[in-house]
């Protein structure tokens, strides 16, 4: 199956913009979309396709995607922001979905 | 609300077998793509089998195939996942998952609580 990486760990600083990247040959092909999973809890999607938020997830929550490349942008990043990250999206060869390894991010 | 419910985890030796169940409501089942993710311990996630909203097509990740089988009954409004020959490495948290397509646009959109398989000796 492709591969499709992460930065394994990001900080930012309260109240800053933080950007977490997904790179993947089959970013060519799909949008991304992503994931935020807090400790303990079950994935929520936060930002779909271009760049689409579900209902109650903040605006501070963005996406976009240039070439290989997914990222999603965090404006004014809160204390409830810590969490991982993960993105997803359909595989153009192998299994057809896959994620990327998860970026943990911490909020200073 | 949409939720999704799992159940069926447990402990169960290397070469064994379990059946994971997931119950959906507040959404029609029936219209719905849905798959298996699952994320072994302190890990990321990883993809594991998806099946289409009328049980016609169904796809799975290698590190499974040949052992695993997905199914639903739209009757019942469940989905399952027979998991067979399992592996220590098949320990994790088994997520049911909806799929959901807006335009040319498929994604995630609901999941389940997890539940988790430990296979040891």
């Amino acid at each position: 199956s492709s591969e499709v990486t992460q930065d394994p760990t990001v900080s930012v600083a309260l109240g800053q913009t933080v950007r977490i990247t997904c790179q993947g040959d089959s970013l060519r092909r799909y949008y991304a979309s992503w994931y935020q999973q807090r400790p303990g809890q079950a994935p929520v999607l936060v930002i779909y396709g271009e760049n689409n938020r579900p209902s109650g997830i903040p605006d501070r929550f963005s996406g976009s995607t240039s070439g290989n490349t997914a990222s999603l942008t965090i404006t004014g990043s809160q204390a409830e922001d810590e969490a991982d990250y993960y993105c997803n999206l359909r595989d153009s060869r192998g299994s057809p979905w896959v994620f990327g390894g998860g970026t943990k991010l911490t909020v200073l | 609300q949409v939720q999704l419910v799992e159940s069926g985890g447990g402990v169960v030796q290397p070469g064994g077998s379990l059946r994971l169940s997931c119950a959906g409501s507040g959404f029609t089942f029936s219209h719905y793509a849905v798959h298996w993710v699952r994320q072994a311990p302190g890990k990321g996630l990883e993809w594991v089998a998806d099946i289409s909203y009328d049980g016609s097509y169904k796809n799975y990740a290698d590190s499974v195939k040949g052992r695993f089988s997905i199914s639903r009954d739209n009757s019942k409004n469940t989905l399952y996942l027979q998991m067979n020959s399992l592996r220590v490495e098949d320990t994790a948290v088994y997520y049911c998952v909806r799929e959901n397509t807006v335009g040319m646009t498929t994604s995630f959109d609901s999941w389940g609580q997890g539940t988790l398989v430990t296979v040891s000796s």
